[in-house]
């Protein structure tokens, strides 16, 4: 099955500096890479997510960039505010038929200004 | 429109009693899936479902059931409660038969003590 392993477990920034969260995954069929935001008390939400078909997608200060011969797919944040300080977390479909998400264990992202 | 609702939302448990924690979804989603979060451990699947009448074992399907006669409704349940199930637990669906590739709507959560 799917193995799905992010870095790093915490991270922590200055006020309009970049961050980088990287995952890699187990299961070379895959297609499909999600990217989660979870503030603290609250549910998951996707934030931005890619398919195998392209190499790289933007959104404002987001992107997410996959190399499948590597197998490994990044979360990046420019421009860095306190209000992204959250868990992130990575994911990737399980089995054969790709019908669940595998997760990351997350990376706790600390923005200070 | 709700989106996806768990009930309850808090609950304190008793080892060796049992419950069922409901989630349901106004979305028409065919994908419905339970996760249990743990502090360093991320989101970790214990069951799923891709369809009424179906369920399938996640990751850590250990100590839980769960049912899908409905459609809008996806049951967990607990059958003799033990300490290592104290956790938050989520509920998302997602649609699109035929596959992942879309976004997952999770539910607000319910945590669990077990003592």
């Amino acid at each position: 099955g799917e193995n799905v392993e992010q870095h790093p477990s915490t991270l922590s920034v200055q006020e309009g500096d970049s961050a980088v969260i990287k995952c890699t995954y187990s299961d070379s069929a895959s297609n499909y890479f999600p990217w989660y935001k979870q503030e603290l008390g609250k549910r998951p939400q996707l934030i931005i997510d890619i398919r195998s078909n392209v190499g790289e997608k933007k959104d404002q200060r987001i992107a997410v960039t996959l190399n499948k011969t590597a197998k490994h797919f990044s979360l990046h944040i420019t421009e860095t505010q306190p209000e992204d300080s959250a868990v992130y977390f990575c994911a990737a479909p399980r089995g054969e038929a790709g019908t669940a998400l595998i997760f990351g264990k997350g990376t706790t992202l600390s923005v200070s200004s | 429109n709700a989106g996806v609702t768990q009930t309850p939302k808090f609950r304190v448990l008793k080892t060796g009693q049992s419950m069922t924690l409901l989630c349901a979804q106004d979305m028409n989603h065919e994908y419905m899936y339970w996760y249990r979060q743990d502090p360093g451990m991320g989101l970790r699947l214990i069951h799923y479902s891709v369809g009424e009448g179906t369920t399938a074992k996640g990751e850590v399907p250990d100590g839980y059931n769960v049912s899908r006669l409905k459609k809008q409704n996806f049951l967990l349940g607990l059958e003799s409660a033990a300490p290592s199930q104290t956790s938050v637990y989520f509920c998302a669906s997602s649609w699109i038969p035929g596959g992942v590739g879309t976004e997952a709507f999770f539910g607000q959560g319910t945590r669990l003590t077990v003592v």
